[in-house]
């Protein structure tokens, strides 16, 4: 298994683009977390969903922030219109499931540069 | 809302030397606790939980309720050991992480 995928990679956009940020969850994994990173704040959970349905959205910065699951094997976090703020590494994670005993297995991160 | 505090940014020891990493919480029941690592150009991954009481990699992270904390220990560093190490609290159903901490074994 490849682990959790992440796409693309590195993204440099300007701002007041739109910004598309894709994961593919490992297979059977059951739920699906998007966390961002940077310097000043850390580690943060933006969003998680089970079994394809959002279950917590409370870390979404603002409505600029929006986040799918269509099925079980792909979600995506979209930014528009993308800030200079938004700068940050875009992680996402799946695990079997929501419990705190199952551990959560990290992507290698989108690293996200609005200029 | 529980909070995880990670004190040290950046920490810097010599290989061979004692290590300890900070962390304390916040939460008035009884938590649950990880440690979750990032080396160099690898992913995030977890290391280990309170739950375990185990030691991976020579560390362990002992939960003192009285303190609130959950420091991350190893006797002796060793070179590979450098990475971002993050401790995290399950809560309402998700991960806290705190700050995190970048250490840097000395050769």
């Amino acid at each position: 298994d490849a682990g959790v995928i992440q796409s693309p990679r590195h993204e440099v956009t300007e701002m007041g683009q739109e910004v598309t940020l894709r994961c593919k969850p490992i297979s059977g994994h059951n739920s699906l977390f998007w966390y961002r990173q940077t310097m000043m704040r850390g580690l943060e959970l933006l969003i998680y969903f089970n079994n394809n349905v959002p279950i917590d959205d409370s870390g979404m910065p603002e409505d600029r922030f929006s986040a799918k699951m269509p099925n079980a094997s792909f979600s995506t976090l979209k930014i528009q219109p993308s800030e200079p703020r938004d700068s940050a590494v875009y992680f996402c994670a799946s695990s079997l499931s929501r419990g705190s005993g199952d551990t959560q297995y990290f992507g290698p991160g989108t690293r996200l540069t609005v200029l | 809302a529980q909070r995880v505090t990670q004190p040290e940014k950046l920490l810097s020891v010599f290989k061979g030397a004692p290590v300890e990493l900070k962390c304390n919480y916040s939460y008035s029941g009884s938590p649950e606790l990880f440690w979750y690592v990032q080396y160099s150009r690898q992913r995030l991954q977890l290391l280990l939980r309170h739950i375990s009481r185990e030691s991976i990699k020579g560390f362990t992270a002992d939960l003192n309720k009285g303190e609130t904390s959950f420091h991350l220990k190893k006797p002796f560093a060793q070179e590979e050991d450098s990475a971002m190490y993050y401790c995290a609290s399950w809560e309402a159903q998700k991960l806290v992480f705190g700050q995190g901490t970048r250490l840097t074994i000395n050769p």
